[in-house]
């Protein structure tokens, strides 16, 4: 059973830009979490989609959003990046029953210079 | 405000020794534990759970204390092993809170052959 993918693994972008960055859950999981890991800090929610409704919200700027797909999929899109932006982006999966494990994937790496 | 707290931002035991890692939360609602271990620039790997209803739970070398009273719950590895060697996080969650996991900062364990 393959395990949560995200793409890319790096990413380099300027500020004022904006990402994309993909999630696939592993099949059958219908949630899926976003985190963002930045040097020195845990691990901060920024949201969750299940059934491609967002769920659940974290303490982030508008300009953190997200979607989800038919398929689970989930897309996360950060717009006019900022500095503070860099950091370790992970994607996690679960049923979405509640008070269960999730399962992350390996993250991409986003640095904005 | 920081819900869950690791206070100890790193520990470092022997090979075959005791490795206790601490972790504390204010949250009332919090009904379900989990413990992380990460290595860097991945993702959080799936070490174990409780839930409240429990206040022990164990899996192989891992074993998980809840003292809800004090709100206060430890990971204990026997024996330790240099392979455990990562970053150890303290999750906490409950149903009202989906699929959301709030974390503690991190403790950097190390084990010395």
């Amino acid at each position: 059973k393959a395990g949560v993918t995200q793409t890319p693994r790096y990413l380099i972008k300027t500020r004022g830009q904006q990402v994309t960055l993909s999630c696939s859950p592993i099949s059958g999981h219908r949630s899926v979490s976003w985190y963002q890991q930045t040097p020195g800090q845990g691990l901060q929610f920024l949201f969750e989609y299940f059934s491609e409704t967002q769920r659940n919200k974290g303490n982030f700027p508008g300009r953190f959003s997200g979607r989800q797909f038919s398929n689970s999929r989930s897309e996360m899109n950060v717009s006019t990046l900022e500095l503070g932006d860099s950091a370790l982006y992970l994607c996690a999966s679960s049923f979405g029953q509640g008070n269960e494990k999730l399962f992350f994937g390996s993250g991409t790496q986003l640095s904005v210079l | 405000d920081q819900q869950v707290k690791q206070n100890s931002p790193s520990l470092s035991v022997q090979e075959g020794r005791i490795s206790i890692l601490n972790c504390d939360y204010t949250n009332s609602m919090f009904d379900y534990f989990l413990w992380y271990k990460k290595y860097p620039a991945e993702g959080p790997t799936f070490l174990i759970s409780i839930s409240s209803i429990k206040d022990k739970n164990e899996d192989g070398r891992f074993t998980v204390f809840l003292n809800k009273s004090a709100k206060h719950l430890s990971l204990h590895i026997v024996p330790s092993q240099p392979g455990d060697s990562a970053v150890y996080f303290c999750a906490a969650t409950s149903w009202e809170y989906g699929s959301r996991l709030t974390f503690g900062e991190g403790t950097q364990l190390t084990v010395n052959p």
